[in-house]
């Protein structure tokens, strides 16, 4: 089985502080991507990256930065926290575009919470 | 723009059969996909339909129309497990997924 594994369920922050959200996936898949869900709407991708030092805005970048150091690992950066950035993030990662049906897998999301 | 619709809530009984229903508008389309969410967890993946017609897997079909931009996703034999949020995902022209809002089924005894 895939496993997504995001470095923390729960996490409280400051407004203005620098706050990192880690993403690990242990299948070596090359893709993987970073959404922010929050009530009433549906996931929104904030970045995505096709594979190591890759990356790609999505549709909400403004405000993050991520980092993809190495193909297992993609980091999501709040450069300066603020608290419309309140909301649950979800890692997410899934093999190479080849194979449209190829369905993305998610980690159990991080719940942030900047007061 | 693209947009997917969803019914927000749906209440449906144990042993009982329901059907969600996602329409979509999309810049091309390569796919739909189901996924599954309980409370506090992450989605998982339920069905990915293509080409027009039901795929059947167990207790769970889904089923497409592209010409009317129309799925729905059809529970049988409902359980109590199955209560959770239903996302539904359109793959669009760019090989992105555009994401419903969802659809949270409750189920009562």
């Amino acid at each position: 089985d895939v496993k997504v594994t995001q470095s923390s369920r729960y996490l409280v922050k400051r407004t203005g502080e620098k706050v990192f959200l880690e993403c690990v996936q242990d299948m070596d898949h090359e893709n993987m991507f970073w959404y922010r869900q929050d009530p009433g709407l549906g996931l929104r991708l904030i970045y995505f990256s096709y594979d190591v030092k890759m990356k790609e805005k999505g549709d909400i970048p403004e405000g993050y930065s991520v980092s993809r150091e190495k193909k297992e690992r993609f980091s999501l950066i709040l450069e300066s926290a603020s608290t419309n950035q309140t909301s649950m993030y979800l890692c997410a990662s899934r093999p190479s575009t080849d194979g449209f049906n190829q369905p993305q897998h998610f980690g159990d999301g991080t719940r942030l919470s900047i007061l | 723009g693209q947009n997917i619709d969803q019914p927000t809530e749906m209440t449906a009984t144990e042993g009982a059969i329901v059907q969600i229903n996602c329409t979509y508008q999309t810049s091309g389309f390569n796919g739909l996909f189901w996924y599954q969410q309980h409370a506090g967890e992450a989605p998982t993946f339920l069905s990915y339909n293509v080409l027009d017609g039901l795929e059947e897997k167990g207790r769970f079909s889904s089923f497409l129309s592209r010409s009317k931009g129309y799925s729905y996703l059809l529970l049988k034999e409902l359980q109590m497990k199955d209560s959770a949020s239903y996302l539904c995902a359109v793959m669009d022209s760019n090989y992105q997924l555009i994401w419903g809002a969802g659809t949270k089924l409750i189920i009562k005894p």
